[in-house]
C-alpha cells in the first residue's frame, strides 16, 4: 500500500535554530512530491515540487531536497512567521492526478 | 490576481439539513478537487473532474455529491449533513498533473462546516 509519513509530527525551535523536516514514502512509483505550508485555518499554500532523486529547491529560508526513499525540507535560521503545519505530498504512478499527503509536521518558532 | 475561491468562508448546518459549498477559479485549470480535512488530519480526497470527466474516490460517502456546471465553477452538495461531517472542506485546482512541469495543486482559503 502507499504510504506518506512525515516526522516529527510537532517540532518547536527558537529563531535561529536551524532544523530539517522528513516526509518518507513507500510507493509503487513516484512521479512528483509537493510540500505545502498550511497556517491555521487557511488553505495550504505550494512550496515546492521535487521530481527526480537529486533535486533540490530553495525559497528564502526553505531547502526542499529529494532521494529515493525520502524528501527533506530544511528550514535554516527560522523566523516566526515560519510557524505553520507542512505537508508532503507525493503523486503516484497509475494514480492519476491525485496527491496522496502526509498528516503534516506542526512546526512552531518561538522568539 | 489569479486565484481559487470559497464561499462562504464559514457554513453552519444543522443536523440533516442540505448545505451547498461554492467554489471558484480564476486560473482556467482543467482539473478541480474537493478535499475534507479535519483537525490535525491530512487533506482526504473526495472527489476531482478532470474537466467534465468525474472521478469519485472510493471510501467517498453517498452523502456527498459534486456538480462542475463549466471549467471556473464547482460545487460540493452534502445531501445529509451528520456531526461527523463537521470539517473544512477544501477545493484545488491544477492542470493535468501528468502532464509534468509546474502543475501543482492551488488552494482556496476552504470552508469552515459546523453542523449542529
Amino acid at each position: 500500500e502507499d504510504q506518506v509519513t512525515q516526522s516529527p509530527e510537532a517540532l518547536r525551535l527558537q529563531e535561529g535554530e536551524s532544523s530539517s523536516l522528513n516526509c518518507s514514502y513507500t510507493v509503487s512509483g513516484l512521479r512528483g512530491l509537493f510540500w505545502y505550508r498550511q497556517d491555521p485555518g487557511k488553505g495550504p499554500e505550494f512550496l515546492f515540487t521535487l521530481y527526480s532523486a537529486g533535486e533540490e529547491k530553495e525559497k528564502e529560508r526553505l531547502k526542499a531536497t529529494l532521494t529515493k526513499k525520502e524528501s527533506f525540507l530544511h528550514i535554516t535560521a527560522p523566523k516566526p512567521e515560519d510557524s505553520a503545519t507542512y505537508l508532503c505530498a507525493v503523486l503516484i504512478t497509475g494514480g492519476g492526478n491525485k496527491l496522496t499527503f502526509g498528516t503534516g509536521t506542526q512546526l512552531k518558532v518561538e522568539l | 490576481d489569479a486565484m481559487v475561491i470559497q464561499n462562504p468562508r464559514y457554513q453552519v448546518t444543522q443536523f440533516g439539513k442540505p448545505v451547498t459549498l461554492s467554489c471558484s477559479q480564476t486560473l482556467n485549470h482543467n482539473v478541480m478537487y474537493w478535499y475534507q480535512q479535519k483537525s490535525s488530519q491530512a487533506p482526504k480526497l473526495l472527489f476531482h473532474y478532470y474537466d467534465k470527466d468525474f472521478n469519485n474516490e472510493a471510501d467517498t460517502p453517498d452523502n456527498f455529491q459534486s456538480r462542475r456546471p463549466n471549467t471556473s465553477f464547482c460545487f460540493l452538495d452534502i445531501r445529509s449533513p451528520g456531526l461527523g461531517d463537521a470539517a473544512m472542506y477544501l477545493c484545488a485546482t491544477s492542470r493535468d498533473l501528468l502532464a509534468g512541469g509546474h502543475n501543482e495543486q492551488f488552494f482556496g482559503p476552504g470552508t469552515r462546516l459546523t453542523v449542529l
